[in-house]
């Protein structure tokens, strides 16, 4: 049973194009995050959000505290914004992870 | 500059062999995780801690020992009694005070064994 499920697993997109990363948890939270992992490994944090929508530069995160439900989105996509995006609830002591959508944006 | 470091980056292992991984933050955080990452999996969580010399046994912590002596480092050891243990380790830190406790991650370790 996953606790977190993401869509797409993958995604291929055409540089300039605007993407939709999804992500419905099953647990109770006060926040969820968005990171992000490099082709080498690094993860870093995005977005931690408990409600309503926030936006870096062209990431807009939204979620849905009802629906247990949230959504990145990358306008302009570029090349370098390829890389795994990943969501992660907070429960209890632990973080339950979503298994990551690996997105390719194509020049 | 404020961060987690973990090495090695790339650590080659022969069967049979215990190895340790290092974890160091310096950004005063209480709380130290250890994570496994698989490939088409979600990161899972091996050991965490929330205190020093206090540890808990996260998801998949058979054939894995830690060990908090420092706030600052959390080492983490794969013993020979973890069957597969070719993968990608992370790990992370966190404080606990406040609702909502962001994590930062290391660079990770690739372990393969030989």
């Amino acid at each position: 049973k996953n606790e977190v499920e993401q869509s797409p697993q993958n995604l291929t997109a055409q540089e300039g194009e605007f993407i939709t990363i999804n992500c419905s948890y099953s647990v109770g939270i006060s926040a969820l995050h968005w990171l992000q992992q490099h082709p080498g490994g690094g993860i870093v944090s995005l977005f931690m959000l408990s409600s309503g929508k926030k936006k870096h530069g062209r990431l807009i995160a939204t979620i849905n505290i009802q629906e247990k439900h949230s959504s990145l989105h990358i306008t302009a996509s570029h090349p370098r914004d390829s890389a795994v995006y990943i969501c992660a609830v907070p429960t209890g002591n632990q973080f339950y992870f979503g298994t990551g959508t690996s997105l390719t944006v194509i020049p | 500059d404020g961060g987690i470091t973990q090495s090695p980056k790339y650590l080659f292992r022969k069967e049979g062999q215990n190895v340790t991984l290092s974890c160091e933050q310096n950004l005063n955080h209480d709380a130290m995780y250890w994570y496994r990452q698989d490939p088409g999996q979600g990161l899972r969580l091996i050991y965490y801690s929330q205190i020093v010399n206090d540890f808990q046994k996260g998801d998949i912590a058979e054939g894995y020992s830690v060990s908090r002596e420092k706030k600052e480092s959390f080492p983490l050891t794969v013993t020979s009694a973890q069957k597969n243990p070719t993968a990608f380790y992370l790990c992370a830190s966190s404080t606990l005070a406040g609702k909502y406790n962001e994590q930062f991650f290391g660079p990770g370790t690739r372990l393969t064994v030989l």
